[in-house]
């Protein structure tokens, strides 16, 4: 059964450094999203990406976030310059082929942001 | 914008017993809510959803039930065992983004 991917499963970083997320979506599917969720809470939005342009962002998604396709299968989540605040579980997920709404989640990366 | 409560947050049953998790969501043009599953230190899995065309919707020990007119859904799962044990979201769409509930902890006691 397909399946989202990402790697890494966790990293650790200094404060002020810039991370790369990444995530393989499901072959096929056309809309791509990055939440996170933080230790205890509940799954937050951050962005959605469709038609290799950012389609909705959260207030959560500033400045300092960017995402990229920079090929047919990968989709990265930068982080440009961590914060402490930015500690947490970053989940890439992707839809389509069942409709927009139907979305299914990859592993997740923990970032560690000391 | 659509805004998603979950109830309980917590929620201990002994193996065989049914457990049931509710949500409420606030915007009535929501058309489509699906439940996830979070085993501990994984991804939310998609375990079932309903469109709001249907009332309820079952798979195997699994059924969710909508009720459009009250605003809620509700995760049903009959005949529970330990490996049912995990963190459950709701979720309701907003404009193609998922908005979740806050989770349900089920522990299902051997």
């Amino acid at each position: 059964e397909p399946e989202v991917t990402q790697t890494p499963s966790h990293q650790v970083t200094q404060m002020g450094q810039e991370v790369i997320l990444r995530c393989v979506p499901i072959s096929n599917h056309l809309y791509f999203y990055w939440y996170r969720q933080i230790l205890g809470q509940k799954v937050e939005f951050l962005v959605s990406f469709y038609n290799n342009e950012i389609s909705e962002k959260s207030e959560i998604f500033d400045d300092q976030f960017s995402v990229e396709r920079p090929d047919g299968s990968n989709f990265t989540l930068k982080i440009r310059s961590t914060k402490l605040e930015d500690s947490a579980m970053y989940f890439c997920a992707s839809s389509g082929t069942g409709g927009r709404d139907t979305q299914y989640f990859g592993p997740g990366t923990r970032l560690t942001v000391l | 914008g659509e805004n998603v409560e979950q109830h309980p947050s917590t929620l201990s049953v002994q193996e065989g017993d049914s457990a049931v998790i509710k949500c409420t969501y606030s915007d009535s043009a929501s058309n489509y809510f699906p439940w996830y599953k979070q085993e501990l230190g994984k991804g939310p899995q998609l375990i079932i959803d309903i469109r709001s065309n249907v009332g309820e919707k079952k798979d195997q020990r699994i059924a969710v039930t909508l009720n459009k007119t009250a605003k809620h859904f509700s995760l049903h799962i009959t005949e529970t065992q330990p490996e049912d044990s995990a963190v459950y979201f709701c979720a309701a769409p907003q404009q193609g983004k998922l908005i979740f509930g806050t989770g349900t902890r089920l522990q299902v006691f051997p």
